[in-house]
Parts: C-alpha cells; sequence; structure tokens
C-alpha cells in the first residue's frame, strides 16, 4: 500500500529565505507526483506535476525534483515571502486513472 | 465551467438527518474523485468516476455514503443518518482521462470543498 511522508510537518522561515520541503513514498512505481497548496479553509491548488519519467518542474520560485528510485520529492521555494504561507501537500498515484495518494503536509509560515 | 464547482460551501445538520453535497467538474474531464478531509488529518480517498461509472468505491468510510454521477458531469455524495464523526471538509476532484499511449498528464484540479458539520 503505497504510503507518502512530508517533513517537516510545519516550518516557520523569515521572509527571503529559501526553503525546501521534503515528501517520501514508499512504492517507487508512481506514475506522476503532485505538489499542491492548500490556504486555511480553501480547496487545493495544483503548483507542479511531474510525471514519473521526468526528473524536475519549475515554475517561477517553486521548483520540484523527483528521485523515483529514491522515493522522493522535494519543492525547492526560493526568496520565500508572507504569501507564501499555507499548507504544502504532496501526492503520488500510480497510474493515470487511479486516485492520488496524499502525505499530510507541511505548514509553512515565513514571517515578514 | 471554468473550475470545479462545488455546493453547499457549509452545511451544519443535525446528528440522523441526510445530506447532499454536490460537485460539477471541469467541462470536459471524465474523472472525477471525492476526497475527505478531517481536522489534522491529511486527505481520505472515498470514491472515483470515470464517466458515469465508479471503478473505485473502496474509500467509502460505510454503506451510509453514496455517491453517483449522471450525464458525465455533475456528482453527488449522500450521507445518510449523518453522525458527528462525518464532519469534515468534502473536496472534489476532476481530471483528464489518461486513456492508453494518448495519455494526458492526469493533473488534478480541486474544488474549494464542502465543510460539513454534524451537531
Amino acid at each position: 500500500k503505497q504510503e507518502v511522508t512530508q517533513i517537516p510537518a510545519a516550518l516557520s522561515v523569515p521572509e527571503g529565505e529559501n526553503l525546501v520541503l521534503n515528501c517520501s513514498f514508499t512504492d517507487s512505481a508512481i506514475y506522476n507526483l503532485q505538489w499542491f497548496r492548500q490556504d486555511p479553509g480553501k480547496g487545493l491548488t495544483s503548483l507542479l506535476l511531474i510525471q514519473s519519467s521526468q526528473r524536475e518542474q519549475t515554475s517561477g520560485r517553486l521548483n520540484a525534483s523527483l528521485d523515483k528510485s529514491s522515493g522522493r520529492s522535494t519543492l525547492y521555494i526560493a526568496a520565500s515571502q508572507p504569501g507564501d504561507s499555507a499548507t504544502y501537500l504532496c501526492a503520488v498515484t500510480i497510474s493515470g486513472n487511479t486516485p492520488l495518494v496524499f502525505g499530510k503536509g507541511t505548514r509553512l509560515s515565513v514571517i515578514a | 465551467g471554468a473550475g470545479v464547482s462545488q455546493s453547499p460551501s457549509n452545511k451544519v445538520t443535525e446528528k440522523g438527518k441526510d445530506v447532499e453535497l454536490r460537485c460539477d467538474p471541469i467541462s470536459g474531464h471524465t474523472a472525477l474523485y471525492w476526497y475527505r478531509q478531517s481536522l489534522g488529518q491529511g486527505l481520505e480517498f472515498l470514491i472515483y468516476f470515470q464517466g458515469n461509472s465508479a471503478p473505485d468505491k473502496s474509500g467509502l468510510p460505510s454503506d451510509r455514503f453514496s455517491a453517483e454521477r449522471t450525464g458525465g458531469s455533475v456528482s453527488t455524495l449522500t450521507i445518510q443518518r449523518t453522525q458527528q464523526e462525518d464532519s469534515a471538509v468534502y473536496l472534489c476532484a476532476s481530471s483528464l482521462e489518461v486513456v492508453g499511449r494518448f495519455a494526458n498528464t492526469g493533473e488534478l484540479f480541486f474544488g474549494e470543498g464542502s465543510r460539513l458539520t454534524v451537531l
């Protein structure tokens, strides 16, 4: 059974810092991995999707990497801003038509 | 529509009553998923639709929970005889169906959720 773990559970950093969020999964036979952001009381916003054949994806200040063989992904946020404060969720699926399995998220606070 | 739409956004009900939660996916998305997010917990998968059929109902927590989808579009999640432990945010997501070698990325798009409180 696929399990997804995110470390740390919570993180507080001063504005301007670069930071890394970690995600690990137990079954390396994944189809894709997706990073989401969730603001309090809101739904999930897709940030980046990495397909199993890819090593990384970038969007603005965000960079996500994937090491399938070791079952790990990282989300790198450059020059963090208070507006980046949210919960970041990692999820994987083993095929294109099966449900995503989610980690419990990392709650990020960026202090001005 | 432009995004996944869910209603109601908030629902407060008394224990024992039935509730219906609605999801309107992105136009053209044939795959639809229901998840539940309880306070302090991760997202729990409930049910998945491909078109109008549900190949995976494995996450429904009890027979009080059911879901249907009509016309390959709108889906309704029904909870009968609600219990306090049903209190949670119910999230719906949709994606293009991955078909054979013409695979799309399978990227999932979520609605804002329906917050259910059972008193």
